[in-house]
């Protein structure tokens, strides 16, 4: 069975500083996706960031980073620089090969502090 | 801008009505799908259609009619709801429904309150 665990249900960062949101997941398939999307209040879910599992290095988008450790099935996400438009509800996926299904982690809540 | 764009952006009905919600994307993405999302919570799936057929029904009520008219359009049918299925519901699409490295793009969702 697919599992995405995100342990942390709210997050306060300060302005301009950097902040991770952990991601672990749980698969005994080969061939993975995993994805990261910001939803604000406003609904909109926002796709930000892929890694493969085959992908050896760490995808980044701007001022996002996905660090991609395998052996320990985590793909936690950097937000660099934040900004207070980064406010946001932050759900970490997976997507397998087989299947429809993508497998959402229950959301991180991210404040951003003036 | 969002490429997947849902009508209504809001929606207020009652018990009895039948209303519709829109979706419609031009990204070529070949599957489609409904998410139900409560707050503070994951996206739930409902249906999934890929080349305009459905594949996926995750045991939706009856209540909930989908439809999918062409791979551009997605409509989902609603009839006789109950106040617990108020919620908003996104849209969503993808290039490939079995492909791990293809992504969802999701619509502004549409926020349904039953009264």
């Amino acid at each position: 069975a697919q599992k995405i665990t995100q342990t942390q249900p709210g997050m306060f960062v300060q302005e301009k500083e950097a902040v991770t949101l952990d991601c672990t997941y749980d698969t005994s398939d080969q061939s993975y996706g995993l994805f990261w999307y910001k939803q604000p209040s406003s609904g909109e879910m926002i796709f930000l960031i892929y890694q493969g599992s085959y992908d050896e290095q760490n995808a980044t988008e701007g001022r996002y980073s996905l660090n991609f450790q395998k052996a320990r099935k985590s793909a936690n996400l950097v937000i660099s620089a934040s900004q207070l438009g980064d406010s946001a509800m932050y759900f970490c996926a997976m997507r397998i090969n087989t299947g429809n299904q993508f497998y959402f982690g229950t959301g991180t809540s991210l404040t951003v502090i003036p | 801008d969002t490429e997947v764009t849902q009508t209504p952006k809001h929606l207020v009905m009652g018990m009895t009505n039948k209303k519709s919600l829109k979706c419609e994307q031009h990204m070529g993405h070949r599957a489609m799908y409904w998410y139900k999302q409560k707050a503070k919570k994951p996206p739930e799936l409902m249906f999934v259609y890929s080349y305009e057929k459905l594949s996926i029904n995750e045991s939706v009520p009856s209540r909930f009619s989908p439809e999918c008219p062409n791979s551009s359009l997605l409509n989902l049918h609603l009839h006789a709801l109950q106040p617990e299925d108020s919620a908003l519901y996104l849209c969503a699409s993808s290039y490939r429904v079995d492909s791990y490295n293809s992504p969802l793009h999701f619509g502004n969702g549409t926020r349904l309150t039953v009264t």
